[in-house]
C-alpha cells in the first residue's frame, strides 16, 4: 500500500539552528501538506501546497518557515532559526483530488533544545 | 469560539459498550467533515467521511447536523483495539483540514 515516508524520525536541534524535514508523498498525490502538534496539544495547520506553490498557510507559518519540492517527489519543511516552541511532531501528508482524505506519514518529533 | 470542538475525555468503556462522541464547529460555512482516528504517538488516519444524510461503516456511525453545527460519531460493540484518540475534522472548503483536540478513549477487558 503507499504511503507517505518522512526523515528524520527524530531530530534534537539547538535554538537558532536550521532544520530540514523530508517528505516522499504518495507518488500520484497532488496536495501536499505540513502539520504540527506539540505533545499533548491538537493537530495544527501549517501550510497546504499544490502546483507547485502554496496555496494556504496559516499564521505558525512565518518567515522562519519554508517549503520547496524541490525534484518531484520530496516535499520538504524548512525552519531557519529554530526556537523552543518550534517543539513538536511535524506530520507531513498528501492527499488526491478528495482534499479530505488525507493520508499522514509518520512524523518527524522535532526537539529544540 | 473553538473552531472545533470536541470533549476531551477520557471515555473509558468496557468491551461491547456503544460509546458516542460529539463535535462542534463554529464555521457555519464548513463543507466537509471527517472523523479521524489517531493511535498515541502515531499519525492521524481517516475513520470515515461524514455525510448529510448520516452514514454507517460497519461498527461506526457518523452524523451531521448543519443547522446546530454538530457532529457525531457512535461506535457499538467496543473492542480494545478502538481505544485511541477519536479527531473530528472540518473542512472550509478550502485546502486545510481544521482539526479538534481529540477525544480519547479507552475500552477496557
Amino acid at each position: 500500500e503507499p504511503e507517505v515516508t518522512q526523515t528524520p524520525s527524530h531530530q534534537v536541534t539547538q535554538m537558532g539552528q536550521e532544520v530540514i524535514l523530508r517528505c516522499v508523498p504518495i507518488s500520484n498525490h497532488l496536495y501536499f501538506y505540513w502539520y504540527r502538534q506539540i505533545l499533548g496539544q491538537k493537530v495544527e495547520f501549517l501550510v497546504s501546497f499544490y502546483n507547485n506553490e502554496i496555496s494556504e498557510k496559516s499564521e505558525i507559518f512565518d518567515d522562519q518557515f519554508s517549503v520547496e519540492r524541490p525534484d518531484g517527489s520530496n516535499f520538504t519543511l524548512k525552519i531557519r532559526s529554530t526556537k523552543l516552541e518550534d517543539s513538536a511532531m511535524y506530520f507531513c501528508a498528501s492527499g488526491g483530488e478528495n482534499t479530505g482524505e488525507l493520508f499522514f506519514g509518520e512524523g518527524s518529533r522535532l526537539t529544540v533544545l | 469560539r473553538k473552531e472545533v470542538e470536541q470533549d476531551p475525555g477520557p471515555f473509558n468503556v468496557p468491551e461491547g459498550a456503544t460509546v458516542a462522541f460529539n463535535c462542534t464547529y463554529s464555521n457555519s460555512a464548513s463543507q466537509s467533515f471527517f472523523w479521524y482516528r489517531q493511535d498515541c504517538r502515531k499519525e492521524p488516519k481517516l475513520l470515515m467521511s461524514v455525510y448529510s444524510s448520516g452514514n454507517e461503516d460497519g461498527r461506526f456511525t457518523a452524523q451531521l447536523n448543519r443547522a446546530s453545527q454538530y457532529i457525531s460519531l457512535l461506535i457499538r460493540d467496543s473492542k480494545l483495539s478502538d481505544s485511541a484518540t477519536y479527531l473530528c475534522v472540518v473542512n472550509l472548503d478550502t485546502d486545510k483540514l481544521i482539526f479538534g483536540t481529540g477525544t480519547r478513549l479507552q475500552v477496557f477487558p
